[in-house]
C-alpha cells in the first residue's frame, strides 16, 4: 500500500521562475493538503483540494496555484520565485468521508531558489 | 486566532531518561491535536493523535500525551529515551467539523539524544 509520494525530491530554481510540484495521495485518500516549511519552521498551512477543487487556502499569495486531477493526485505551481519560496514543500492526503482519520504526510520537495 | 507553541526549541537529554516536550494551544473550542515527528531529510510521521475521550493518549514508539484542557496543553511524554528518538518533533491542532482541514503546527522542538 503506497504512501504519499512527491516528486521531485530535490528542486534548484532561480528567482522569477516558475515551479511545478507533483503529489500523489496515499491509495484510497481524496483529499490533498499543500505545507511550506521553511528552514527552522513549522509547516504552513498552503491550500487544500477535494473534487478538484481548492476548498481552504492559507495565508498565501496568489503566485501559488494548485490544481487536482480526476485520479486525486496534485500538482502546486508558483510564479515569479522568490528567494523566500526555498523550502521544503510538503503534501498531506486524507479521506473527506472519514474526518476523524489524520493526514498522511510525504517526504516532501526541497526547493532551493538562487 | 489559532496557534500553537512549543517554548522549547532544542532539548538535550541522555538516553534511558524521561521526556516531556511542551506543547500549548490556541483554539476557540476544542480542537483536533496531533504530534508528528520529523527525521532529517523526511516527512512527518503521526505519533499520536487526540479527537475526543480519555484525555491521555497513547501513541507509537512508546509516546504518550495528555490533554489538559483547562491549560490549553498538550504535551508529550516517554518515560525513557532511546537514541533512535532523535528528530524534531512538531505539535498541531485542527479544527472540528465534518471535514478535516489545515493544520496549524508548532515551530518545533528539536530532541538531541546523549549515548
Amino acid at each position: 500500500d503506497a504512501g504519499v509520494t512527491q516528486s521531485p525530491t530535490h528542486l534548484i530554481k532561480t528567482r522569477g521562475q516558475q515551479v511545478t510540484l507533483r503529489c500523489s495521495p496515499k491509495s484510497g485518500h481524496d483529499t490533498v493538503s499543500w505545507y511550506q516549511q521553511a528552514l527552522g519552521q513549522g509547516p504552513q498551512f498552503i491550500f487544500q483540494y477535494y473534487e478538484e477543487e481548492e476548498r481552504q487556502r492559507g495565508n498565501f499569495p496568489d503566485r501559488f496555484s494548485g490544481h487536482q486531477f480526476p485520479n486525486y493526485s496534485s500538482e502546486l505551481n508558483v510564479n515569479a520565485l522568490l528567494l523566500g519560496d526555498s523550502a521544503l514543500y510538503l503534501c498531506a492526503s486524507s479521506l473527506n468521508r472519514e474526518p476523524n482519520q489524520p493526514q498522511h504526510f510525504g517526504d516532501g520537495t526541497r526547493l532551493s531558489i538562487l | 486566532a489559532q496557534s500553537v507553541t512549543q517554548p522549547d526549541i532544542h532539548i538535550t537529554v541522555s538516553e534511558g531518561a524521561s521526556l516531556e516536550l511542551r506543547c500549548n494551544y490556541s483554539y476557540g473550542a476544542t480542537p483536533y491535536l496531533f504530534w508528528y515527528v520529523q527525521s532529517p531529510g523526511q516527512g512527518l510521521q503521526l505519533l499520536l493523535k487526540y479527537f475526543s475521550g480519555d484525555t491521555l493518549v497513547q501513541g507509537i514508539k512508546g509516546f504518550e500525551a495528555e490533554f489538559k484542557r483547562s491549560q490549553s496543553s498538550f504535551n508529550l511524554r516517554k518515560p525513557s529515551v532511546h537514541w533512535s528518538d532523535a528528530a524534531e518533533y512538531f505539535c498541531a491542532v485542527g479544527a472540528r467539523g465534518s471535514t478535516l482541514g489545515r493544520l496549524y503546527f508548532g515551530r518545533g522542538t528539536q530532541l538531541t539524544v546523549w549515548p
